[in-house]
């Protein structure tokens, strides 16, 4: 089945810096790529999600990219904030089926 | 809307005992999920539901059961709790059948097991 990897499990970073979490999944027939932010205490929330027939993808501040090849991808923040701090998952829909993959998290801190 | 409602948002059990969790969706949506979260372990499925009638195990479905009641609803069932079971148990459903849409959560319920 499918595996994701996801790195680092714990990020802190100054306020305005930039945030990077990189992943890597198993099965090269998946085709879509979600990012989701969990609050402490709160339910996931979808942040921005990837398709495999695109490369990258912007949305103010966060952008996602896709390396079909290498088979791995990116979750960049710019110009992080204190609100920011959150526990981030990757996940990759598998080719058959229909279920997700998640990653285990990372724990993103940003501080004043 | 309320999106996806969870109910109860807490339990304790004891070992052994049986429980059913409930989860409804008022997004119209087609396909629905139950996760469990356990501390650096991610989300890991249990099962899916990916139309009105039809359930697929997930990732981890032992000791457990559900039921797709009808479009709206879609239970979890402990028939013997073990304390392995205790867990935050996401419930969360998205628009279509492929598994390719954003999937929308419920607030989650969290089950203690003695």
């Amino acid at each position: 089945g499918e595996n994701v990897e996801q790195h680092p499990s714990t990020l802190s970073v100054q306020e305005g810096d930039s945030a990077v979490i990189k992943c890597t999944y198993s099965d090269s027939a998946s085709n879509y790529f979600p990012w989701y932010k969990q609050e402490l205490g709160k339910r996931p929330q979808l942040i921005i999600d990837i398709r495999s027939n695109v490369g990258e993808k912007k949305d103010q501040r966060i952008a996602v990219t896709l390396n079909k090849t290498a088979k791995h991808f990116s979750l960049h923040i710019t110009e992080t904030q204190p609100e920011d701090s959150a526990v981030y998952f990757c996940a990759a829909k598998r080719g058959s089926g229909y279920a997700l993959n998640f990653g285990k998290g990372t724990s993103l801190l940003v501080t004043p | 809307n309320a999106g996806v409602t969870q109910t109860p948002k807490f339990q304790v059990l004891k070992t052994g005992q049986s429980m059913t969790l409930q989860c409804a969706q008022d997004m119209n949506h087609n396909s629905m999920y139950w996760y469990r979260q356990d501390p650096g372990m991610g989300l890991r499925l249990i099962y899916y539901s990916a139309s009105e009638g039809t359930t697929d195990k997930g990732e981890v479905p032992n000791g457990y059961n559900v039921s797709r009641l009808n479009k709206r609803e879609f239970s979890l069932r402990l028939e013997s709790a073990a304390p392995s079971q205790t867990s935050v148990y996401f419930c969360a459903s998205s628009p279509g059948t492929g598994g390719n849409q954003p999937q929308h959560f419920g607030d989650g319920t969290r089950l203690s097991i003695l």
